[in-house]
């Protein structure tokens, strides 16, 4: 099993570019989530999803659209990149939201100049 | 509101010692715990979990104590290695049945 597959790995936009980071996995788990990751701020909720067709909004989710089709996809798109966007993302499953570890990505390092 | 903070930014440990990491939570009511490890440049990577039925619970090398009286969770490891140097994360579940993290506390350790 690959587990959690993010990607890129690295991407910079120009402010106002819009584009999506892509999530993927093949443990047929049915909560994903997205994080973003921020020095001293430790990793924060952008959107989640508790099952294909469903999603919800987390901590901090203006600026960021999701969409779950499927049950292995969790897209993140950023609609207009802004500076303050600049973060490491991190997208995230688990078999049971809230109850069983959940499983990360490698990261995407996203600058927004 | 729920939040979960740690009581140390930094631990550094000589290579064969045990290490302590301590995080304190807010949220009485939070039934489920655990403890992520992230190495740079990595993704958090799952050590241990504890419910709140619990307050011990033991894997390899790592120990999770849990005190609900005072809501304070520690993780303990055994004989450090260098290969445990990174930033360690606590997180309790959250109302979405996301997880709510703290800040990390950064574990650097001594050969």
């Amino acid at each position: 099993n690959a587990g959690v597959t993010q990607t890129p790995k690295f991407q910079v936009l120009k402010t106002g570019q819009s584009m999506t980071l892509q999530c993927a996995q093949d443990m047929n788990h049915e909560y994903m989530s997205w994080y973003r990751q921020d020095p001293g701020m430790g990793l924060r909720l952008i959107h989640y999803s508790v099952g294909a067709g469903i999603t919800d909004q987390g901590e901090v989710p203006n600026g960021y659209n999701v969409s779950r089709s499927t049950t292995e996809d969790f897209p993140l798109r950023l609609l207009s990149a802004a500076p303050s966007q600049t973060s490491v993302y991190f997208c995230a499953s688990s078999y049971e939201a809230g109850r069983t570890e959940a499983f990360f990505g490698q990261g995407t390092r996203l600058t927004v100049v | 509101g729920e939040s979960v903070g740690l009581h140390l930014p930094t631990l550094s440990v000589q290579e064969g010692d045990n290490s302590i990491i301590n995080c304190a939570y807010s949220n009485s009511a939070s039934d489920y715990f655990i403890w992520y490890k992230q190495e740079s440049g990595k993704g958090p990577q799952f050590i241990i979990d504890i419910r709140s039925n619990m307050d011990k619970r033991q894997g390899q090398r790592v120990t999770v104590l849990l005190n609900k009286t005072v809501k304070h969770l520690s993780l303990q490891i055994a004989a450090t290695q260098p290969g445990d140097s990174a930033v360690y994360f606590c997180a309790e579940r959250g109302s979405q049945g996301n997880l709510i993290f703290g800040k990390g506390t950064k574990l650097s350790v001594k050969p």
